[in-house]
């Protein structure tokens, strides 16, 4: 089955706490993104990487960290600078950057 | 700032009634526009893309764009229950082919 997952499905974090969320594909995707959704809100771009080895800033970008060393994975990092990390994460890709978007089942992630 | 703009809703609509979702946007450079289905806690699903002026019909669902009005719609006929979510608007920005979205608006169908 070709797909995005993203793990884990909940996550808890107490406050000081770096947590890293996990986001794999395997459709071959070139492009992956990372969005943060709040209550009642649309989805907002972290970071995004276009190729292998290279990602950029997003709209929100502050308090958040990715890496990018394989085609299939892009792990976000929630560091303890971000002052509200509380919301629904999700993970999306692409073939290349003006082709649709598929998104991941999300990560939520609550602050404790 | 590049922005996509969505009544949140809610909106309410009867069993078989038609229900008609609106976005404005304010990049005139964006070319591609898509309307995202997301059920309660679930993540955005694809149901309708649209690149050209006019519209572009996919079963129950109609999508419709003007580019000169800057205007995206979504229509969808003989609503369901089943189609009660939060629509999702988005237009592609071509620089860095980032899509921006709306906030969303909250469909109810009505037995």
């Amino acid at each position: 089955d070709g797909g995005i997952t993203q793990s884990p499905k909940y996550l808890f974090r107490k406050e000081g706490q770096n947590v890293t969320l996990s986001c794999e594909q395997n459709l071959n995707h070139d492009a992956m993104y990372w969005y943060r959704q709040d209550p009642g809100q649309g989805l907002r771009l972290i970071y995004y990487s276009q190729i292998v080895n290279d990602f950029q800033k997003g709209d929100i970008a502050e308090g958040y960290s990715v890496s990018r060393e394989k085609k299939e994975s892009f792990p976000l990092t929630v560091t303890s600078a971000q002052k509200n990390p509380t919301a629904f994460y999700l993970c999306a890709s692409n073939r290349g950057n003006t082709d649709t978007q598929y998104f991941g089942p999300g990560t939520r992630l609550t602050v404790l | 700032q590049k922005e996509v703009e969505q009544n949140s809703g809610p909106l309410s609509v009867p069993e078989g009634a038609i229900a008609s979702l609106n976005c404005t946007y304010s990049d005139r450079g964006s070319q591609s526009f898509f309307w995202y289905r997301q059920y309660s806690g679930k993540s955005p699903e694809l149901i309708m893309s649209i690149y050209s002026n006019g519209d572009k019909e996919d079963g129950r669902f109609t999508a419709q764009l003007n580019k000169a009005s800057q205007y995206v719609s979504l229509l969808i006929r003989d609503s369901q229950p089943s189609d009660s979510a939060t629509y999702l608007c988005a237009a592609l920005y071509n620089q860095g082919g980032k899509l921006i979205f709306g906030q969303g608006t909250e469909l109810s169908v009505k037995p």
